[in-house]
């Protein structure tokens, strides 16, 4: 099973500023079967990043991802004030397909 | 447009199973696995495994094998979700999602499901 670890367990930032979120993979990853998405409370899941590197369809471009093998990242270039959520890393290489813990974006 | 939309929350019993519905439109029913995903209160999210709904295949997280049952309605675009022996630390929010069309990031979601499972 592939474990998941993302860092900062919690960002403080504030509107404008830039965000780097990262996943760590205990094993390879391959093909970059990685995704990332947003959760915002009392709300479901949002796909942001698939594929490690693309924007999933109406996901402004201030987001982005990068990344491969066991060392991904999640960007996002200036904080909109609704961009303040959690965000979870998840892989689709193989079964069972994890995510991992969270990083949670706040003021 | 796509859309995936489950069934209302329940309460259930220790001991007792549900079963959570989520009925997909907008799409080809059967061209994209449907994965199911909980959440419990406060927590992050736990895959559990995922529907072939063109075959019925199933593929489960090891940590539900036995309990968990995936299955499907063609007719009506719909899939299923039980799970047995309910316990209290099965609280949580269920999620269906549909996977994408090559691969399986998790495209689109259901509201969520919330499950309680009280005495």
């Amino acid at each position: 099973e592939i474990v998941l670890t993302q860092s900062p367990g919690t960002l403080s930032l504030s509107p404008g500023e830039r965000a780097t979120l990262s996943c760590r993979a205990s094993q390879s990853v391959d093909s970059t079967y990685l995704a990332w998405y947003q959760q915002k409370p009392g709300q479901a899941p949002r796909l942001l990043i698939y594929d490690a590197t693309n924007r999933a369809t109406g996901i402004p471009d201030r987001f982005s991802g990068s990344g491969s093998g066991t060392d991904f990242t999640l960007t996002i270039s200036r904080l909109e004030p609704e961009d303040f959520a959690v965000y979870y890393c998840q892989h689709y290489d193989s079964s069972p397909f994890t995510f991992g813990p969270g990083t949670k974006v706040d003021i | 447009q796509v859309q995936v939309v489950q069934s209302g929350a329940e309460l259930k019993k220790p001991g007792a199973s549900v079963k959570i519905s989520c009925k997909a439109s907008g799409y080809t029913f059967t061209a994209n696995y449907m994965h199911w995903v909980r959440q419990a209160p406060g927590q992050g999210l736990e895959w559990m495994g995922w529907l072939n709904p063109n075959t019925g295949g199933t593929n489960y997280a090891q940590k539900f094998q036995g309990r968990v049952t995936m299955t499907r309605e063609t007719s009506v675009s719909t899939a299923y979700m039980e799970l047995t022996s309910l316990r209290s630390d099965d609280t949580a929010v269920y999620y269906c999602a549909r996977g994408g069309d090559y691969k399986e990031f998790l495209q689109h979601w259901g509201q969520g499901t919330l499950v309680t499972v009280s005495s």
